[in-house]
């Protein structure tokens, strides 16, 4: 059973700072790693994904992947309350069939 | 370009009645996936289609739930009888046939399902 974890949270962060959120997945087969964000009602849209080892930016965001210890994490620079939303790490394996296993997710509350 | 379409956007029903939804995927791709999301949890996976066939359908609770995509474009996903415990957001998403970077998923409004 291929299980991806994250902390529920609430991460409360004030405006402006960062807010770092980490995921670790127990599939070492495992080759995408995606963020989602998730706003109260409505469906997951896609903040950024990330295949190889390090660090990639786009914007405020960055994820980091660690394929070693198995995790992956998001930054999000200069958080603004319209970050507030709850994120979800998904990862896939192309092998099977690209299917996406989704972890818990952790809530976001920027304060102003 | 237009995103996933799905519908009803929200069914209320009562237990051991039937229910059937609808999605759309983004033209030209070729991948559809429906997921089942219980409040406070993450999306999962119930079935995934490649143009016509199933791929994965391994967490479809079948004695209950089917799912089709007739001519590789729309798909249905039915509940007969539905339970308490199928209250939940359907979402359907699409995506490029797999294998790469063009994997990326995109998922529709999706389809709030309560059970009474």
């Amino acid at each position: 059973q291929k299980e991806v974890e994250q902390n529920s949270g609430p991460l409360s962060v004030p405006e402006g700072a960062i807010a770092s959120l980490n995921c670790t997945y127990s599939d070492r087969g495992s080759q995408s790693f995606f963020w989602y964000r998730q706003y109260s009602g409505k469906s997951p849209e896609l903040i950024m994904f990330i295949y190889s080892n390090g660090d990639k930016e786009d914007g405020r965001f960055t994820a980091q992947l660690n394929k070693a210890s198995q995790y992956v994490s998001l930054l999000i620079r200069d958080s603004q309350p319209s970050d507030s939303a709850t994120y979800l790490c998904a990862v896939s394996d192309w092998a099977a069939g690209n299917k996406l296993t989704f972890g818990g997710g952790t809530r976001v509350l920027v304060k102003p | 370009e237009a995103g996933v379409a799905q519908s009803p956007r929200y069914k209320i029903i009562e237990k051991r009645q039937s229910v059937a939804f609808w999605c759309n995927p983004i033209s030209g791709h070729a991948t559809l996936y429906w997921y089942q999301q219980i409040l406070g949890q993450g999306p999962k996976l119930l079935i995934q289609f490649q143009n016509n066939g199933v791929v994965d359908d391994s967490q479809l609770p079948k004695d209950r739930f089917s799912a089709e995509r007739l001519k590789g474009v729309d798909s249905t996903l039915k509940i007969q009888p539905a339970k308490l415990e199928d209250s939940a957001v359907y979402l359907c998403a699409s995506s490029l046939p797999p294998g790469g970077s063009t994997d990326t998923q995109y998922f529709g409004p999706g389809t709030r399902l309560t059970v009474l």
